[in-house]
């Protein structure tokens, strides 16, 4: 069971807008600032967003990274199908001392 | 362009140490405000992060792992390693090696790992 909440999969049609969601509490990320990570099976995971809603260098500005209270949420317009790949949060729980992660989302375009 | 790549076997026996390299190019391990981290994803399951070490030594480990981890530095060949002792199946997992960062600003602490290795598969089994 890991400790932030993400729904298990989403879909949308290329070319729509796309949202995930990640969910935690006042010790993670209601306190701490969340990254964003893609995997691709075979391949290196990819940093995508940091602190929120910053944008590695080379992160096309179709993805988007915000964060209210205890939620965090990617966004990606314009999907491809070079973006189906499962997604996660990540953050630091101050409770816990630990980095923790949510369980992933699985994108799918249809 | 900084590159890591993780090296080990890919079967270990329970009740024994699994030991991981990760090599790195591009980049020195001295580099001052990178933690050098070691994540792992189960089969099927969600990323758990299993602790990172300084530049300078100083480790931190997941507390639920804690008392079977060890991480160090070898800066002279540009690597790190990760030694997890009296593995189970349940340790079982794709292994990734990952430079990590942390900023802490009035009490907000932010972290991110960039780059990362591809990941190595390590299976314990008799």
């Amino acid at each position: 069971q890991s400790v932030l909440t993400q729904p298990p999969s989403v879909s949308a049609a290329p070319g729509q807008r796309v949202t995930i969601s990640c969910s935690g509490t006042s010790s993670n990320i209601g306190k701490n600032s969340v990254s964003w990570y893609q995997l691709l099976p075979g391949t290196a995971p990819k940093l995508l967003i940091y602190d929120n809603d910053k944008r590695p260098s080379g992160i096309p500005d179709r993805l988007s990274g915000s964060k209210s209270g205890t939620s965090a949420t990617l966004g990606i317009t314009g999907l491809q199908t070079g973006d189906e790949a499962d997604y996660y949060c990540g953050t630091w729980d101050s409770s816990l001392s630990a980095e923790v992660f949510g369980g992933g989302t699985k994108l799918t375009v249809l | 362009q900084v590159q890591l790549q993780e090296s080990g076997p890919g079967l270990v026996k329970p009740s024994q140490t699994l030991s991981l390299t990760c090599t790195l190019s591009g980049d020195s391990i001295n580099s001052g405000g990178y933690y050098w981290t070691w994540i792992r994803q189960h089969p099927g399951k969600g990323l758990e992060w299993i602790g990172f070490i300084s530049y300078s030594g100083s480790a931190h480990y997941n507390p639920s792992l804690k008392s079977r981890v060890t991480m160090s530095l070898d800066t002279s060949k540009i690597q790190f390693s990760l030694n997890l002792s009296s593995v189970t199946a349940a340790d079982t997992a794709m292994y990734f090696c990952a430079r990590g960062r942390i900023t802490i600003f009035r009490g907000v602490q932010s972290n991110w790992f960039d780059p990362w290795s591809q990941g190595t598969l390590v299976t314990v089994s008799s």
